[in-house]
C-alpha cells in the first residue's frame, strides 16, 4: 500500500526556517518524481515544487513564489522527501502536502500525503 | 506562466444531476491536464489524468474531455459522496499551475 506521511510542520516566526519531511512507503521511491503542494487556509491548491527521479538526476523545479527560499531534496536510500524552507513569510502559512508523480508522462500526482500545517506568525 | 480558469467557481446541484465543470488554459497544454477532488480537511484525490483517462478505482460516472484549450470534467449522475471541491492542474510546463477550484454543493 502506497503511503506518504508528512512531518515537521509547526509555528515559526517570520524570517525563520523550517524543514518538512515526507516518509514514503509501498512503492519504489527512486523511480518517481515527487512534488510539494500547499494550501493556505480557505484557499486553493498551489504547486510549490518538484524533484525528478534518480534517472533524471534528481533535478528540481520551483514556483516563483518560493524560488531561492525553499529547497527540495530527497534521500532515496531512506525513501524520504524533504522541503527546507528559509526566510519564511506570513504568506507561506499553509498545509503542505507531498505527492507522488505518477510513473510515466504526464506526471500528475497520483498519491498524496495527509499534509502538515505550517503557520508563520509572530 | 500558464493560467487555468475554472468555471463555475461554485455549483449547486442535486443527487442524480449531470454536472460539468470547465477548465480553460491560457495557452496550449496538449492533453497534459489532471482533475482532482478534495473534501474538507482531506488531501486531494486524482480523478482524471491526461485530460480523459480515468484513474484506477475512480467510478465511471466521472469523465474528462478536451477541446483545444478547454477541458471538461463531467459527473454523469451525482452521488452524495461527490459533493466536494474540484481542481484542474496543467502538467505541460513549469510552474505546474492549478485552477482556482470549483466548489460543488448540495442543492
Amino acid at each position: 500500500e502506497v503511503q506518504l506521511v508528512e512531518s515537521g510542520g509547526g509555528l515559526v516566526q517570520p524570517g525563520g526556517s523550517l524543514r518538512l519531511s515526507c516518509a514514503a512507503s509501498g512503492f519504489t521511491f527512486s523511480d518517481h518524481y515527487m512534488d510539494w503542494v500547499r494550501q493556505a487556509p480557505g484557499k486553493g491548491l498551489e504547486w510549490v515544487g518538484r524533484t525528478r527521479n534518480k534517472a533524471n538526476s534528481h533535478t528540481t523545479e520551483y514556483a516563483a513564489s518560493v524560488k531561492g527560499r525553499f529547497t527540495i531534496s530527497r534521500d532515496d536510500s531512506k525513501n524520504s522527501l524533504l522541503l527546507q524552507m528559509n526566510s519564511l513569510e506570513t504568506e507561506d502559512t499553509a498545509v503542505y502536502y507531498c505527492g507522488r508523480g505518477r510513473y510515466g508522462d504526464p506526471r500528475d500526482i497520483d498519491f498524496w500525503g495527509q499534509g502538515t500545517l505550517v503557520t508563520v506568525s509572530s | 506562466d500558464i493560467q487555468l480558469t475554472q468555471s463555475p467557481s461554485f455549483l449547486s446541484a442535486s443527487v442524480g444531476d449531470r454536472v460539468t465543470i470547465t477548465c480553460r488554459a491560457s495557452q496550449g497544454i496538449s492533453s497534459y491536464l489532471a482533475w482532482y477532488q478534495q473534501k474538507p480537511g482531506k488531501a486531494p484525490k486524482l480523478l482524471i489524468y491526461a485530460a480523459s483517462t480515468l484513474q484506477s478505482g475512480v467510478p465511471s460516472r466521472f469523465s474528462g474531455s478536451r477541446s483545444g484549450t478547454e477541458f471538461t470534467l463531467t459527473i454523469s449522475s451525482l452521488q452524495p459522496e461527490d459533493f466536494a471541491t474540484y481542481y484542474c492542474q496543467q502538467l505541460n510546463s513549469y510552474p505546474m499551475t492549478f485552477g482556482q477550484g470549483t466548489r460543488l454543493e448540495i442543492k
